[in-house]
């Protein structure tokens, strides 16, 4: 069980707009950045998100990340089929990794 | 184009010993932490260690303290997690990646394949 609480499923229909939560608390959240990853069927995480709200290069803008108090949030807008995959919220917390839950995204 | 390249899937009995590969390359492998992480099938990411191959210090979790070893070789640019005598719960898909600190954010931006690891009697 991680101190990262994200739901476990989501979904969408094509072209709306989905979000992700990550709740924690005020000693992992509220005082540490928050990553994002995206981990497509089958293959290796990739970095989606880092510094709350900072997209790597080569990520599209449709993705969006924010940090508010103790939670955090991954937007996606313009759903596609191709976002059908599992997303794990991430902050580094003494010298280490730790990762939420993740959650299951699905492309209606 | 920097890249962290896995060795191979394994099958293994338990007890048996193990280590698996992570070699890296297109950047300086002294400069950068290595992480290894654990995902149980069906299960989600769990961070197990680091290790900075400039001067070999390594982090552990407390999960992972004392059930497996990280390591790494610089000369040939290239980290190893290691078991002494594996269990079947060991069974899982493992993860290298590059940490990367960007001011106040630490991630891991590059990540490795995946080394499968079965353990089954």
């Amino acid at each position: 069980q991680s101190v990262l609480t994200q739901p476990p499923s989501a979904s969408g229909t094509p072209g709306q707009r989905v979000t992700i939560s990550c709740s924690g608390s005020t000693s992992n959240i509220g005082s540490n950045i928050v990553n994002w990853y995206q981990q497509l069927p089958g293959t290796a995480p990739k970095l989606l998100i880092y510094g709350n709200d900072q997209r790597p290069s080569g990520v599209p803008d449709r993705f969006s990340g924010s940090r508010s108090g103790t939670s955090a949030s991954l937007a996606i807008s313009g759903l596609q089929s191709e976002d059908e995959a599992d997303y794990y919220c991430a902050i580094w917390d003494d010298s280490l990794g730790v990762f939420g839950g993740g959650t299951k995204l699905t492309v209606l | 184009e920097v890249q962290l390249v896995q060795s191979g899937a394994e099958v293994k009995k338990p007890g048996e010993s193990l280590k698996i590969s992570c070699q890296v390359s297109a950047y300086t492998f002294t400069s950068y932490w290595i992480g290894w992480v654990r995902q149980m099938p069906g299960k989600g990411l769990e961070c197990m260690g680091i290790i900075y191959p400039g001067d070999s210090d390594t982090r552990y979790s407390p999960s992972f303290q004392g059930q497996v070893t990280i390591s790494a070789d610089k000369s040939i640019s290239t980290a190893y997690l290691q078991w002494d005598s594996l269990k079947a719960s060991d069974t899982a898909m493992y993860y290298c990646a590059r940490h990367r600190i960007t001011g106040s954010a630490r991630y891991f931006d590059h990540w490795g394949q995946g080394t499968l690891v079965t353990v089954s009697s």
